[in-house]
């Protein structure tokens, strides 16, 4: 089975940093994603990590720690639009599975 | 606009009557998805299908739920004798060949309501 957690919420100012973490347990792993999702709308594709390390894609940057089972979303300069639900996911190693698991989400507020 | 398309956007049924959510993947895509959504929740697997096969209905009610992805056209998701705890948004999601590092890429939902 997977188990992906997550905050539930977070707060953070216009201009700063937010780091929104991840922690998974699989049974097999071949990646993780995350997502963006605001209210009413589809999830859009974020970022992709399988090996350790950062990848950076603008203001945002993904980490991946795989012996940790861990991983953060960091987004820099926050703007209002990025106020969202962001969705960690799994893909575990099962042959015969392509889905995605998915976290809960970590709903973000930016503030002025 | 190849994206992924969902229809109807909204679906209202009354107790009892038959949902029938529409998908056509993006151009190209071959694997396709459907995952279910509560309000303030995560999104939860349904279940995965390529062209005329299921390959992976685990997180599929085993009762009135039923899904397909024919040849031609698109996939279908159909939920039988609706009952209030299936009202949801419906999302459908497809990729590119299967490969671990194809993101899913997804459409605007169907948000179903039973009344």
């Amino acid at each position: 089975g997977q188990n992906i957690d997550q905050p539930t919420e977070m707060t953070a100012t216009e201009g700063a940093i937010v780091q929104i973490n991840c922690t998974y347990q699989t049974s097999g792993f071949n990646g993780l994603f995350w997502y963006q999702q605001h209210a009413g709308e589809a999830p859009t594709f974020l970022s992709y990590n399988v090996l350790d390390g950062l990848e950076e894609k603008g203001r945002f940057s993904s980490f991946l720690s795989r012996s940790k089972g861990y991983s953060y979303l960091l987004l820099k300069e926050l703007q209002m639009k990025d106020s969202a639900s962001y969705l960690c996911a799994v893909r575990d190693g099962d042959m015969g599975r392509r889905a995605l698991t998915f976290g809960s989400g970590t709903r973000l507020q930016v503030q002025p | 606009n190849a994206g992924v398309m969902q229809n109807p956007r909204h679906l209202v049924r009354r107790r009892g009557q038959e949902a029938r959510l529409r998908c056509s993947p993006m151009k190209g895509h071959s694997h396709v998805y459907w995952y279910r959504q509560l309000p303030e929740e995560g999104l939860k697997f349904m279940v995965y299908l390529q062209k005329e096969n299921i390959i992976d209905e685990s997180g599929m009610p085993k009762e009135r739920f039923s899904a397909e992805f024919p040849k031609e056209g698109p996939s279908i998701l159909r939920i039988q004798q609706v009952v209030r705890g299936d009202s949801a948004a419906y999302f459908c999601a497809s990729s590119l060949q299967g490969q671990y590092n194809s993101p899913l890429h997804f459409g605007n939902g169907t948000r179903l309501t039973v009344t």
